[in-house]
Formats: structure tokens, sequence, C-alpha cells
């Protein structure tokens, strides 16, 4: 089946940081790849849309100078979280499809804790 | 407003029974999507549904959509220990072509008891 590699798993910083989470589609092609937010026992929320090659597609109510994404290839997109604050403590996870008849596999997400 | 509700939030099964989890929605859904998750990591992908009154069956899991793609049911046979988890509905509500983005239910917490 379909693999998402994403990486780090787990990282700690202190306030003021900024962190780079990657999202990779290890045997397919992705076209197009998603950043989700979950927080402890709630759902996942979509934050953005990614499309290799052009600029991402926020949702409402997420910055998009906070939460920088990449799409530089078919195969590797990039979040990054600028100046994290203890707010964006979440988990962060992302997916990717290659066409829109085919499901999102999802990475193993990335626990993010800002101190 | 939630615009999938899953139902029920919890759920403890002995282990051997059936057990059904909902999904319901007050818009069409374009994509219906049915996902595995342990917490705090990433979600196995389960079944996907498209066309109303599809139905897929994977080993002892059945999922279907209802005629009006407005309600979905996954439905585990004889559980086991190994179908633990948090079980998630996700579905596309939006009609424009090309992959979009998905709406998630609250998940349903199984627990299955020996």
């Amino acid at each position: 089946g379909a693999v998402v590699s994403q990486h780090p798993s787990r990282v700690i910083c202190k306030s003021g940081t900024s962190v780079k989470i990657e999202c990779r589609s290890l045997d397919f092609q992705a076209t197009t790849m998603f950043w989700y937010r979950q927080f402890p026992k709630q759902s996942l929320m979509l934050m953005a849309t990614s499309n290799e090659g052009s600029k991402a597609t926020y949702e409402q109510g997420v910055e998009k100078d906070k939460f920088l994404i990449n799409h530089a290839s078919l195969t590797l997109s990039t979040l990054t979280v600028t100046s994290a604050h203890p707010e964006d403590s979440s988990f962060y996870i992302c997916s990717a499809t290659g066409d829109s008849n085919q499901p999102q596999h999802f990475g193993d997400g990335t626990r993010l804790s800002i101190l | 407003s939630q615009e999938l509700e899953q139902s029920p939030q919890s759920l403890i099964v002995q282990e051997g029974k059936n057990l059904t989890i909902n999904c319901t929605s007050s818009k069409t859904l374009y994509g219906l999507y049915w996902y595995k998750q342990k917490y705090g990591e990433g979600l196995i992908f389960l079944m996907m549904l498209q066309k109303g009154g599809e139905e897929k069956s994977h080993e002892k899991i059945t999922a279907k959509l209802d005629e009006k793609k407005q309600q979905s049911s996954l439905h585990i046979t004889a559980s086991q220990p190994s179908h633990a988890g948090i079980y998630l509905c996700g579905a596309d509500v939006n009609s424009g072509g090309g992959a979009d983005g998905l709406t998630f239910g609250k998940g349903t917490h199984l627990i299955i008891q020996p």
C-alpha cells in the first residue's frame, strides 16, 4: 500500500524557535498533500492544501505567515512553524494523494511541544 | 457546527461481538473515508466509498454509504482485540473536482474487552 513518511515524530523546543516538519510519499507521486492539526481528543482539522509547484491554499483562520508550506516536488512537502509559541503545541499530521479518486494516505504525525 | 456527526463517541464491546459505528452529515458526501488511529499516531486507511448505496468489505469490516450519500456506517463482525482503536470518518464535502481536504468526525474510541 501507499506509504507516507513524516519526520520528525516528536519535537520539543523553546518558544520562539522555528520548526520544520517533512512529509514524503515514498512509493507514489503525490500531486496534492494536506496538513492537518489535531488537539487532544479532538478531530483532525484541515490547515492547508498543498499542490506541487504552486502556493498552498490555507483554511480560514490559519495564518499563512505562521505556517509556511512548501511543496517543491511530487514526493515532498514541508510545514514550517515559524516563531513557535506554546499555543502552537499540537499533533500535526500530513496526508498525500495521487489523484482525487484515490484515498489520502497519512503520515504518522509529529507531536510538537513548545516550552 | 460539526459537519460530520460520528456516533457513538466511545464503545466497549466484548470480544467476539459485532458492532456498528455511524457517521452522518447534513451535506452530500462526495467521498467518504474510514480510518483507524491509535492515539497520537497516524491514520490507517480502511475504506473509501464514493457512490450512493456502495458497500465494501475487507476481512471482518464492512462499510456502507447510503443512497442519499449523507450517512455511512462501519460494521465489525466478531470483534477482536486488534480492532481496538479510534475510528474516524472523513469526508469530502466539496462538489468540485480535484483532491480536497477532508472534514473529519470526532472519532469513536473502540475498546474490546476479552
